[in-house]
């Protein structure tokens, strides 16, 4: 059965004190894997799209990374914006277009 | 600026009543998802449109019907048949083309069943 878990639930920081989220995967053939980072109330907003094991992609203080079996989304040096919670969903190659969704890792970052 | 609107942001449902969330995008996107979003759970899927006049349902179909007369639009209605309807309900859209995976979303729309 295809599934995606989410690790940890929740992470508190400290300002500054990097760290890394984790998205681990079991799908039939992966077409894409997805970050996401959602505010209380409001709708998801796209971070990264990966498409193959290896790939990387950085925006500000994020940065995903992807293997065959798993995801990081490492945050360095975080401010208290980037609290939220992080979303991880991945395609299937024979998903007929479905994404199938981790249940998010609440990130909580401390002044 | 283009983008996903959804309507009302908070709704009330009384027990017995249907009630239809509204979805509407200008990024002339072809496909259109439905998701119920509960604490602790991933987001699941309700429906899904890939064009004009066809929808598939998604994993939790059951006591929910939708639209797709328009290319922007794609209303979600819940019914009286939908037991446990109290959630937070999300609408996304997707682009065309081979590779054009990602998903956007709008704002989101609260249920409440009083």
């Amino acid at each position: 059965e295809d599934q995606v878990t989410q690790s940890p639930e929740a992470l508190r920081l400290q300002e500054g004190e990097s760290s890394s989220l984790n998205c681990s995967y079991t799908v039939s053939g992966l077409r894409g894997l997805f970050w996401y980072r959602q505010d209380p109330g409001k709708g998801p907003e796209f971070l990264f799209t990966l498409y193959s094991a290896g790939e990387e992609k950085e925006k500000e203080r994020l940065k995903a990374t992807l293997t065959k079996k798993e995801s990081f989304l490492h945050i360095t040096a975080p401010k208290p914006e980037d609290s939220a919670t992080y979303l991880c969903a991945v395609q299937a190659g024979d998903s007929n277009y479905q994404l199938i969704w981790g249940a998010g890792t609440k990130l909580i970052i401390k002044p | 600026d283009g983008g996903i609107t959804q309507s009302p942001k908070y709704l009330f449902r009384k027990e017995g009543q249907n009630v239809t969330l509204s979805c509407e995008q200008n990024l002339n996107h072809d496909a259109m998802y439905w998701y119920r979003q509960d604490p602790g759970q991933g987001l699941r899927l309700i429906y899904y449109s890939q064009i004009v006049n066809d929808f598939q349902k998604g994993d939790i179909a059951e006591g929910y019907s939708v639209s797709r007369e328009k290319k922007e639009s794609f209303p979600l209605t819940v019914t009286s048949a939908q037991k446990n309807p109290t959630a937070f309900y999300l609408c996304a859209s997707k682009r065309p083309g081979i590779g054009r995976d990602t998903q956007y979303f709008g704002p989101g729309t609260r249920l409440t069943v009083l």
